[in-house]
């Protein structure tokens, strides 16, 4: 079965801790990218990868980081730096075309 | 600065009647536009889309219309069906081919399809 898998799909963490979000794909794309959701407010794009080893920053990159070792895997890292981090977090896929494909996602909540 | 605007956060429409969303772009830069629908808890799913260079592409009860002169698309559903209640969020792209697409998210259309 082609596609994206993210783990775990609720997190919980204290405030003040790092968390690492998982996205794996299975569709040999490309690229890949983070999006965040928040209620009312679309989704919004954290960090993005056009190949391995290489990144950019998307529109709310602040509190986050990434890393792109493999071509199946792209984990977004919440830091504590980040002010709210409580939200939907979204993985998605594309190659070259515009169309992306989304992960199930991840709710994240911090206390 | 919102550069892809969908203003209606929400459209109730009768089951078999048109469900028609709207979204509004403010960058010219834009050459294709999709659509994708989202259940909650779940990530969105393609459904549609079309390139500048269009008016309009239909795809089966799904039709997406294009006004490049008033930076404005549409989405219709005919018939629309108690399935097609979700969150339809439109898209907006400005690269061209050959490289991975970077889109502009709207803040989403809440459909609800009743009986």
């Amino acid at each position: 079965d082609g596609g994206i898998t993210q783990s775990p799909k609720y997190l919980f963490r204290k405030e003040g801790q790092n968390v690492t979000l998982s996205c794996e794909q299975n569709l040999n794309h490309d690229a890949m990218y983070w999006y965040r959701q928040d209620p009312g407010q679309g989704l919004r794009l954290i960090y993005y990868s056009q190949i391995v080893n290489d990144f950019q920053k998307g529109d709310i990159a602040e509190g986050y980081s990434v890393s792109r070792e493999k071509k199946e895997s792209f984990p977004l890292t919440v830091t504590s730096a980040q002010k709210n981090p409580t939200a939907f977090y979204l993985c998605a896929s594309g190659d070259r075309s515009y169309e992306q494909y989304f992960g199930p996602g991840t709710r994240l909540t911090v206390t | 600065d919102q550069q892809v605007k969908q203003n209606s956060p929400s459209l109730s429409v009768q089951e078999g009647r048109i469900s028609i969303l709207n979204c509004d772009y403010t960058n010219s830069m834009f050459d294709y536009f999709l659509w994708y629908k989202k259940y909650p808890a779940e990530g969105p799913t393609f459904l549609i889309s079309i390139s500048s260079i269009k008016d309009k592409n239909e795809d089966g009860r799904f039709t997406v219309f294009l006004n490049k002169s008033a930076k404005h698309l549409s989405l219709h559903i005919v018939p629309s069906q108690p399935g097609d209640s979700a969150v339809y969020f439109c898209a907006a792209s400005g690269l061209g081919t050959g490289t991975a697409s970077k889109l502009t998210f709207g803040t989403g259309t809440r459909l609800q399809v009743t009986l």
